[in-house]
């Protein structure tokens, strides 16, 4: 299964907003709104931020968003915070021979 | 509490078996997917494979088919996840999940068991 691309890693200052890209294909992104986000803590189970490209679960702060264009999805932390240094992953249906694809991951560094 | 709790960190030698577990509870076992999901070390997620506890009706990922076994306990809303013969490379964190409905996304994780696989 080949995975989402998304950059190694993103930095940004508090309070200062940053995005994270999830590139995929035409078996995944590019033809189906349904991309999800989670955000996993060093030791922790993933935790979801977003679901169906820009839906936010119930609890999960409106500093985040997510959005897509063609292949490529992105998540925008806004007003970064120190708590949110952590791993985020994409993932999406796919239609090639496993349901679920994820993306290689992106460590978030509050500076 | 809704949660999915899994089984403890296992330490086993290449060519043991092993089956690790995950127990649903504060919702209706048999009424969604539960996948599992594979998180080497400082790597991505890689997913496994799915079932479905209703009717233990499962899909593999062809990377992983064929080495492993999902299977479910629907009286005690248990999913597992079997090895016959570990593999050095099996060693990883193993996470089962819950879909939502019909829908593509997980919204319930469990913590995570570490597997470890050295001779």
């Amino acid at each position: 299964q080949s995975a989402l691309t998304q950059p190694a890693s993103v930095s940004g200052s508090p309070g200062q907003s940053i995005t994270i890209s999830c590139t995929g294909t035409t078996s995944d992104i590019a033809t189906y709104d349904f991309v999800s986000w989670y955000q996993q803590h060093p030791g922790k189970a993933p935790k979801l931020l977003i679901f169906d490209v820009n839906n936010r679960p119930s609890g999960v702060s409106t500093r985040f968003s997510g959005s897509k264009s063609g292949n490529t999805a992105s998540l925008t932390i806004s007003g970064l915070q120190a708590e949110d240094e952590a791993d985020y992953f994409c993932s999406s249906f796919t239609t090639t021979d496993t349901f679920y694809v994820f993306g290689t991951g992106t460590e978030v560094t509050v500076l | 509490e809704v949660q999915l709790v899994q089984s403890g960190a296992e330490v086993k030698k290449p060519g043991e078996s092993l089956r690790i577990s995950c127990q649903g509870s504060g919702y209706s076992f048999s009424s969604n997917w539960i996948s599992w999901v594979r998180q080497v070390p400082g790597k991505g997620l890689e997913w496994i494979g799915r079932i479905d506890p209703s009717d233990s009706y499962t899909n593999y990922s062809p990377s992983f088919q064929g080495h492993v076994t999902i299977s479910a306990d629907k009286s005690s809303s248990t999913a597992y996840l079997q090895w016959r013969s570990l593999k050095a490379s099996d060693t990883a964190i193993y996470y089962c999940a819950r879909r939502v409905g019909i829908r593509w996304y997980f919204d319930l994780w469990g913590r995570g068991t570490l597997v470890a696989v050295s001779s």
